[in-house]
């Protein structure tokens, strides 16, 4: 089944520790992007990338950092920076050209 | 500066009954207009999406009304179900932009 897949589904971390969350596509899609969700704050964009070795920050990127080494995959790195890393974390992917954007499942990470 | 704005924040409807949530953007260069649908634990879903060269989609029960002047769109879901108990967002972005910007969501309840 072609999809989106982020891991693992929940994340605990302590505070100060760095960590990074995974998301692997399957669809042959050029662009992906990281998107926060808080609520009552809808989906926040941290990062985006439109093809391999090539990402742009979002609206939020102070404190995370990203990678696009393959086209499949596009790792997100929340780093002690982050002031209030505890969020769910959502992944998307879109084809070239196309405006519709699929979502994994997300990542909830708690911070302690 | 928030260049989608949604309401109502959450809603409760009768099983039955019409559900009508409201959005309101800034940008004019916005030229898609989808609506995504998420269950608790979820990633978002894409329900139905628009474009500014028609003033009304349907797609089985749901609905968008697009108001190009006044730049609003709007979800009716008719005859509401138990099953569409979800948060809805409203999104938009440009045809050259990858990234869509959300509204900050509506948590729909639909009492049996």
């Amino acid at each position: 089944d072609g999809g989106i897949t982020q891991s693992p589904k929940y994340l605990f971390r302590k505070e100060g520790q760095n960590v990074t969350l995974s998301c692997e596509q399957n669809l042959n899609h050029d662009a992906m992007y990281w998107y926060r969700q808080d609520p009552g704050q809808g989906l926040r964009l941290i990062y985006y990338s439109q093809i391999v070795n090539d990402f742009q920050k979002g609206d939020i990127a102070e404190g995370y950092s990203v990678s696009r080494e393959k086209k499949e995959s596009f790792p997100l790195t929340v780093t002690s920076a982050q002031k209030n890393p505890t969020a769910f974390y959502l992944c998307a992917s879109s084809a070239s050209g196309a405006t519709e954007a699929f979502f994994g499942q997300g990542t909830r990470l708690t911070v302690v | 500066q928030q260049q989608v704005k949604q309401s109502p924040q959450s809603l409760i409807v009768q099983k039955g009954g019409i559900s009508i949530i409201n959005c309101a953007y800034e940008n004019t260069a916005f030229d898609y207009f989808p609506w995504y649908q998420q269950f608790p634990g979820k990633g978002p879903a894409l329900l139905i999406a628009i474009r500014p060269d028609v003033s009304e989609k349907k797609e089985g029960r749901f609905t968008i009304s697009f108001n190009k002047s006044a730049k609003q769109f709007s979800l009716h879901i008719m005859d509401s179900q138990p099953g569409d108990s979800a948060t809805y967002f409203c999104a938009a972005n440009t045809g050259s932009n990858y990234k869509l910007t959300f509204g900050k969501g509506t948590l729909l309840t639909v009492n049996p």
